[in-house]
């Protein structure tokens, strides 16, 4: 099975710098994703992460490092919208499946709160 | 373009009762899948399917059914609901990049809340 673990809750400033850390063991690792979800909406997709290393997109960035089944989520210059839960999913293959069957399973969550 | 519509957005239902949840997307998806999230517990996969006439179960799928005829549409069939079900369920859906490696990540519907008395 999956282990998927994230911080419950965070609270930054308004303006700063947060990172968001998920650590997961799994088998048959194909891919980590980092969603945002506010209250009461559906999830929306942020980053993808395959390789070991970081990827850039605007002021959200994603790494990983797959021999430590670990990623992270930085969110730079931190703005009031940015104040939503961020999602870490790892998407994997499993064993007893169907054929070709894979699957993508989240943690629980980080609800990062910005203040003023 | 639509993209993954769910409906009904709201349901109350009593206990024993049996309802489907209906979910379809416009993008020429073969990968759908369902998921409940409960406070507390985040998103946990009910069912998947890679492709029309294949499903899968996930982490939780005991109390659900799904079926998949064609590749637009992802019902997820409650028998008889339980208390234990109250929750709010998205349905996903994504390309099937298997062979490309490529970045595929779920679409999201809106939700449907669904409270069992």
């Amino acid at each position: 099975g999956q282990n998927i673990d994230q911080p419950t809750e965070m609270t930054a400033t308004e303006g700063a710098i947060v990172q968001i850390n998920c650590t997961y063991q799994t088998s048959g690792f194909n891919g980590l994703f980092w969603y945002q979800q506010h209250a009461g909406e559906a999830p929306t997709f942020l980053s993808y992460n395959v390789l070991d290393g970081l990827e850039e997109k605007g002021r959200f960035s994603s790494f990983l490092s797959r021999s430590k089944g670990y990623s992270y989520l930085l969110l730079k210059e931190l703005q009031m919208k940015d104040s939503a839960s961020y999602l870490c999913a790892v998407r994997d293959y499993p064993p007893n499946s169907g054929a070709g069957s894979y699957q993508l399973t989240f943690g629980k969550g980080t609800k990062l709160s910005v203040i003023p | 373009n639509a993209g993954v519509t769910q409906t009904p957005k709201f349901q109350v239902l009593k206990t024993g009762q049996s309802m489907t949840l209906q979910c379809a997307q416009d993008m020429n998806h073969e990968y759908m899948s369902w998921y409940r999230q409960d406070p507390g517990m985040g998103l946990r996969l009910i069912h998947y399917s890679v492709g029309a006439g294949i499903t899968d179960q996930g982490e939780v799928p005991n109390g659900y059914n799904v079926s998949r005829s064609t590749t637009e549409d992802f019902p997820l069939r409650l028998l008889s609901a339980a208390p234990s079900q109250t929750s709010v369920y998205f349905c996903a859906s994504s390309r099937d990049d298997r062979a490309t490696s490529y970045n595929s990540p779920l679409h999201f519907g809106n939700g449907t809340r669904l409270t069992v008395t």
